[in-house]
């Protein structure tokens, strides 16, 4: 069945540094793949999404590619900011001709520091 | 524009008492979604709902949750009897996904529930 694999957290990283948040999946034909972001106290929200195959997806300085060869979707941001921390779940979607749902990873916990 | 609605936002019970949840989706939204998160667990899906079907309830245990959704808007989730394997976040989410699809799913903040 289908699956997504998320590094392990929580990542602490001071302000400004760079971030890598390493996400694989594993299903049969070609996903939708998602980013959502949980912070503190507040639902999930879509942070970014990719539909096909080399699609990059942007949003608030993040960034995630869909890499069908390595079945990967990273997210990425340049410089965190202290307002960054939260939950971060990488998803997948995969319609199958008759329903389709969100399948998650099991979230990574970023900690931004001063 | 008003986001899900879920409630109670925490519930805490004894074993075997029954207890039920409500969400208020989006309005217009038509699909609906209940997810179950345990800690440190991403959320898995339950049920989903386009309008009043259930078109995905394959991953909900049927001996004692229950879920519906009249007139294709509210909906309500339910546990009876409650077990201490129970505990977890529940996350209603909705979304304007065509048929089939799903497109962004748009989430409410969950009702934490504790079976003691």
């Amino acid at each position: 069945g289908d699956s997504v694999t998320q590094m392990e957290g929580p990542v602490t990283l001071s302000e400004e540094a760079f971030l890598t948040i390493n996400c694989t999946y594993t299903a049969t034909g070609y996903p939708s793949l998602f980013w959502y972001v949980q912070y503190p106290g507040e639902g999930l929200q879509l942070l970014l999404k990719a539909t096909k195959a080399d699609d990059k997806g942007s949003n608030k300085g993040f960034e995630a590619t869909y890499r069908k060869e390595t079945t990967s979707f990273h997210l990425e941001k340049g410089s965190v900011q202290v307002s960054d921390s939260a939950v971060y779940f990488c998803a997948l979607d995969h319609y199958t001709g008759t329903a389709s749902k969100l399948t998650f990873g099991t979230g990574t916990r970023l900690q931004v520091t001063l | 524009e008003a986001g899900v609605v879920q409630s109670p936002r925490y519930k805490i019970i004894e074993k075997k008492q029954p207890v039920a949840f409500w969400c208020n989706p989006i309005s217009g939204h038509n699909t609906l979604y209940w997810y179950l998160q345990n800690l440190g667990q991403g959320p898995e899906l339950l049920i989903r709902y386009e309008n009043e079907e259930a078109v995905d309830d394959s991953q909900l245990p049927k001996d004692r949750f229950s879920a519906e959704r009249l007139k294709g808007v509210d909906s309500t989730l339910k546990i009876q009897p409650a077990e201490l394997g129970d505990s977890a976040v529940y996350l209603c989410a909705s979304s304007l996904a065509r048929t089939g699809a799903t497109g962004e799913l748009f989430f409410g903040e969950g009702s934490r529930l504790t079976v003691l």
